[in-house]
């Protein structure tokens, strides 16, 4: 099956700086790639939506200039937090759609852990 | 807008016992209806899918029927497993524009053997 990978699968930093996730669709081309976050014991809240070579569509309520995305390639989209705080600690989650598929199946990488100290 | 609502967890069952986890949807149009599952440290995988009324998904044992009607797409096993112990997330799309998924809050499943 398709199959989606983060990087790094956790990652703590101090407080004002920046960190970038990474998610790769390792086997198959994907035409959107979506970026969730998660709460612990609560659901997955879309945060935005990337098409390859355009810019994202972020939800309402997520600030853009925080929450950097980029989906340069077909396989490649990163999430870049800027200047982080403690309250952007979360679990960020990629899924990336695949373009072959006639339905447009999203796939899911496991997450991405983040502590901000 | 869309939601997804899903019944409270945790739930705790023994083994081989009958599993239903309720799942009651809001949308316009007519959204596909899916059944995602999450193992301890893993991502999320679709379990099983639904795309239009009536339509029953179906996968590994479990069962979920689109009913329009009710607006509801219960997850139901008829034996459970100690395997089977997992988060399990109810959600919808709208087939139009980018499929976007709502996802319902997520139910914990511990199954003891």
């Amino acid at each position: 099956g398709a199959v989606v990978s983060q990087h790094p699968s956790w990652v703590i930093c101090k407080s004002g700086t920046s960190v970038k996730i990474e998610c790769r669709s390792l086997d198959f081309q994907a035409t959107t790639m979506f970026w969730y976050r998660q709460f612990p014991k609560q659901s997955l809240m879309l945060m935005a939506t990337s098409n390859e070579g355009s810019k994202a569509t972020y939800e309402q309520g997520v600030e853009k200039d925080k929450f950097l995305i980029n989906h340069a390639s077909l396989t490649l989209s990163t999430l870049t937090v800027t200047s982080a705080h403690p309250e952007d600690s979360s679990f960020y989650i990629c899924s990336a759609d695949e373009r072959a598929s006639s339905y447009n199946e999203q796939f899911f990488g496991p997450g991405t852990r983040l502590t901000v100290l | 807008g869309d939601s997804v609502t899903q019944m409270e967890g945790p739930v705790t069952l023994s083994e081989e016992a009958f599993l239903t986890i309720n799942c009651t949807y809001t949308a316009t149009g007519y959204p596909s209806l899916f059944w995602y599952v999450q193992y301890p440290g893993e991502g999320l995988q679709l379990l099983l899918k639904a795309t239009k009324a009536d339509d029953k998904g179906s996968n590994k044992g479990f069962e979920a029927t689109y009913r329009k009607e009710t607006t509801s797409f219960h997850l139901e096993k008829g034996s459970v497993q100690v395997s089977d112990s997992a988060v399990y997330f109810c959600a919808l799309s709208d087939r139009q524009g980018a499929q976007k998924l709502v996802f319902g809050q997520g139910t914990r499943l511990t199954i003891n053997p």
